[in-house]
């Protein structure tokens, strides 16, 4: 069974300062990996997406991740932080099928509170 | 392209009643996904339905149930609500045949007292 761990519930960072947000995924295959934002009240904004290839994937927002296979990470990065970046993060695993196709679960880590300080 | 639509967006029942809950995808989308957000459990999986067929299930009891439409959307019930049942509820919708990138509306929010 897939399950994602993410380490940090809250984490809080000055504005300006660098981030990382950290995810820990357990999966038998390549798992495809995302990274989810979201705002009170709201629903989930995907940031960014890993499939295959290049393991430095860029998102919106100035985000970044990098998909490390011997660590089974996949960390959320950003370089200068914004006070509206202060939101919950969630990274998800999902399940590949034959023929390159996935299925329609996303497992979820318990996210990941993000605090910018100005 | 409008993106997901849940309705309604937030939701008071009491316990024993039974609720339904909608959701849209977006235009082109014919997989839908639901999934339950609550403070001590995260976001788990409920069910995800594709051409009207039930594909995927989560571990959930049989009062939480779901359908889909011929125009892809899809409901969702909870029969006989329990105090536990208060969460938020997110439908997301996907593309078939890709990597399925799912896409998520803002929630419903259900209360029961």
């Amino acid at each position: 069974a897939q399950s994602v761990t993410q380490p940090d519930i809250h984490i809080t960072v000055s504005e300006g300062a660098s981030l990382e947000l950290r995810c820990n995924y357990s999966y038998g295959a390549t798992p495809y990996l995302f990274w989810y934002v979201q705002s009170p009240g709201q629903g989930l904004q995907l940031l960014l997406k890993y499939f295959s290839g290049d393991t430095l994937v860029q998102g919106i927002k100035g985000f970044e991740a990098e998909f490390k296979r011997s660590q089974s990470s996949f960390n959320l990065r950003k370089p200068s932080v914004h006070w509206s970046d202060a939101a919950e993060y969630f990274c998800a695993v999902g399940a590949a099928r034959a023929g390159g196709t996935s299925y329609g679960k996303l497992t979820f880590g318990q996210g990941t509170i993000l605090t910018v300080h100005p | 392209k409008a993106g997901v639509t849940q309705t309604p967006r937030y939701l008071i029942k009491t316990r024993g009643q039974q609720v339904t809950l909608s959701c849209s995808p977006i235009s082109g989308h014919r997989s839908v996904s639901w999934y339950q957000q609550t403070p001590g459990q995260g976001l788990q999986f409920l069910f995800e339905y594709f051409s009207e067929t039930q594909r995927n299930k989560g571990n959930f009891p049989g009062r939480f149930s779901g359908r889909q439409f011929s125009n892809s959307r899809s409901e969702m019930n909870v029969s006989t609500l329990e105090l536990g049942d208060s969460a938020l509820y997110l439908c997301a919708s996907s593309q078939q045949g890709g990597k399925n990138i799912q896409y998520f509306g803002a929630g419903t929010r259900l209360s029961v007292l």
